[in-house]
């Protein structure tokens, strides 16, 4: 049983650049988020998903997007990468609402 | 005003120590709480919830108090494993159920 799985773990990107962070999870959870972590900070979410097709922005939603066509799957897209959206990513599934059950291992991104 | 404020870190102690957390949150609507731990560049883990009666998970015990609007993490007998930090989690239905955390408190168990 995996859990939920990040990929890539670290990425640098030049200005400009686009990306997208891989999530998975293979227990069948229905919602799914994404959260940012800046150093010394809490985590702040970028977008949420209550199922396959449906997904809402969070607290800080400019300069990503979200698609959730499977239950398993919901990836990150950022859009010309800024140096503001130097982070540690967190993916994170449960089973209920109003839960964080289970991260993902974070992507560290650096933009430059 | 910060929604999720923590205390301040970070929280140097000996080991065998008890040590305490505080959590205030600013929104009364607030129905969820939780503790979580994050070890140093690492993921966060739910630590435990907080239930209106307080609730204890052997070493730990976590308290609410609606009124004041805070909510506490006790760890007794500390051991060096705990060193991590501790983040504060409220979830708010005022605010579309999103999960708003704390910045985090720091903890060191020393020898």
């Amino acid at each position: 049983n995996a859990g939920v799985t990040q990929t890539p773990k670290f990425r640098i990107l030049k200005i400009g650049q686009s990306m997208t962070l891989q999530c998975t999870q293979d227990m069948n959870h229905n919602y799914m988020y994404w959260y940012r972590q800046d150093p010394g900070m809490g985590l702040k979410l970028i977008y949420y998903s209550v199922g396959a097709g449906i997904t809402d922005k969070g607290e800080v939603p400019n300069g990503y997007n979200v698609s959730r066509s499977t239950t398993e799957d919901f990836p990150l897209r950022l859009e010309l990468a800024a140096p503001s959206q130097t982070s540690v990513y967190f993916c994170a599934s449960s089973l209920r609402d109003s839960r964080l059950d289970t991260f993902g291992s974070g992507t560290r991104l650096t933009v430059v | 005003r910060k929604e999720v404020e923590q205390d301040p870190g970070p929280f140097n102690v000996p080991e065998g120590a008890t040590v305490a957390f505080n959590c205030t949150y600013s929104n009364s609507a607030s129905q969820s709480f939780f503790w979580y731990r994050q070890d140093c560049r690492k993921e966060p883990k739910l630590l435990m919830s907080v239930y209106s009666s307080g609730n204890e998970d052997g070493r730990f015990t976590a308290q609410l108090n609606r009124a004041s609007q805070y909510i506490s993490l006790l760890i007794r007998d500390s051991k060096l494993s705990d060193s991590a930090t501790y983040l504060c989690v409220v979830n708010s239905y005022n605010q579309g159920g999103k999960l708003i955390f704390g910045q985090g408190t720091e903890l060191s168990v020393k020898p």
